[in-house]
């Protein structure tokens, strides 16, 4: 069975300072990657998704993702953070194109300016 | 941007009350799903479907029930809300690739 494991509760960096949120999963066979965003009272949105190919992804909002098979991570950076980036950030695994996600824990985003 | 609805946004209810969570989708898409969230939690995949007349549990136990007689309605129905009913659910839709989510119910039984 899949699973996603996001290490960090929490982030605070400030405004202007770069980012990398960590995200670890477990899976047999060759993933389907996305990290979502989510501010408060909202619904989440797409960032970015890795299906195959170039294994650095690039998203909206000046994000990006770089997949590593062999440590299993999909970390998600940013050079230069924002005040409006602030919110909950959500990795997620699926098993099949455009099927039934699983997702990790979330992190917490805080900028401080 | 994806159009997906969901009403109420938020809800407050007693203990015993039948709810019934609507979500909607404009974009034709063959695949629906409910999530659960808690609070500083992840989302727990509860329902999800792949067409009309399919619906199957997903990997979080609820006692929640659905229906999809259209495809781009796929309402949740609570028969008898309790306490531990209380959460968001998200309402997420697919073709190939992109899952896109709605806005999210937040309900609260008291």
């Amino acid at each position: 069975a899949q699973s996603v494991t996001q290490p960090d509760i929490h982030i605070t960096v400030s405004e202007g300072a770069s980012l990398e949120l960590r995200c670890n999963y477990s899976y047999g066979a060759t993933p389907y990657l996305f990290w979502y965003v989510q501010s408060p009272g909202q619904g989440l949105q797409l960032l970015l998704k890795y299906f195959s190919g170039d294994t650095l992804v690039q998203g909206i909002k000046g994000f990006e993702a770089e997949f590593k098979r062999s440590q299993s991570s999909f970390n998600l950076r940013k050079p230069s953070v924002h005040w409006s980036d602030a919110a909950e950030y959500f990795c997620a695994v699926g098993a099949e194109y455009g099927n039934k996600l699983v997702f990790g824990a979330g992190t917490i985003l805080r900028v401080k300016s | 941007e994806a159009d997906i609805y969901q009403t109420p946004r938020y809800l407050v209810i007693g203990t015993g009350k039948k709810i019934t969570l609507e979500c909607s989708q404009t974009m034709g898409h063959d695949k629906m799903y409910w999530y659960q969230q808690d609070p500083g939690m992840e989302l727990h995949l509860i329902h999800y479907s792949y067409g009309v007349n399919s619906t199957e549990k997903g990997d979080l136990s609820s006692e929640s029930t659905v229906s999809r007689i259209r495809t781009e309605h796929f309402p949740l129905t609570l028969e008898s809300a309790r306490p531990s009913h209380t959460s968001q659910y998200l309402c997420a839709s697919s073709a190939t690739g992109t899952v896109d989510f709605g806005p999210g119910t937040r309900l609260t039984v008291t």
